[in-house]
């Protein structure tokens, strides 16, 4: 089983839809999980952390599920520029951070 | 400012030529990174720098090495390369090892012919 899972995509969404992801995690001992978003043939930029307690900003929410090791991601009302590709990071204490595959959304106008 | 500057931004060369990659950061950390991002998209580390200490060295070939002259510059070198070298180079740094968002360069896609 692969350290961190995504669903590829792509996700194509109307605008103003709410849209999903998961990530699964399969090391138990994970400590810090990040989500980060990475337009075509540029840099990943960072999205928001993810706290044990969930966390939101703006449009966007943040969960963690350590019982079932997993983390998601809601983005609510889309617009065109959320269009990218959302990368799951995981770290351990110690260790570097371990990137997602990463799932390609597009909305759509 | 550029928080984290990469050149050269794009690199086409022949195999089995030798070629550096350069990394600046003005962010103040501590940490500097190399990823690698294949044409599948997947991110890799491949070097880790900690105060001009090499912390982690993934398996990658010893083709490969990181030179780091001080702790707001980490560059790539890289020997003979190889068509499987082509992919795209990020370097990253964050304040503590591991413990926060990392900040990426730009990239540098480097094509071997």
């Amino acid at each position: 089983r692969k350290e961190v899972e995504q669903d590829p995509g792509p996700f194509n969404v109307p605008e103003g839809a709410t849209v999903a992801f998961n990530c699964t995690y399969s090391n138990s001992a994970s400590q810090s999980f990040f989500w980060y978003r990475q337009d075509c043939r540029k840099e990943p930029k960072l999205l928001m952390s993810v706290y044990s307690s969930g966390n939101e900003d703006g449009r966007f929410t943040a969960q963690l599920n350590r019982a079932s090791q997993y983390i998601s991601l809601l983005i609510r009302d889309s617009k065109l520029s959320d269009s990218a590709t959302y990368l799951c990071v995981v770290n351990m204490e110690g260790q570097n951070f371990v990137f997602g595959p990463g799932t390609r959304l597009s909305v759509l106008p | 400012d550029t928080a984290v500057s990469q050149t050269p931004k794009y690199l086409v060369t022949q195999m089995g030529n030798d070629k550096s990659i350069k990394c600046e950061q003005n962010l103040g950390h501590d940490t500097m990174y190399w990823y690698k991002q294949d044409s599948k998209k997947f991110l890799k580390i491949m070097f880790s720098y900690n105060n001009k200490e090499l912390i982690i060295n993934e398996t990658v070939p010893n083709r490969f090495s990181p030179k780091s002259p001080d702790k707001a510059h980490l560059n790539l070198h890289i020997n003979s390369l190889e068509l499987g070298d082509s992919a795209v180079y990020f370097c990253a740094s964050s304040q503590v090892w591991g413990d926060d968002g990392y900040t990426f360069g730009s990239g540098t896609r480097l094509t071997v012919v």
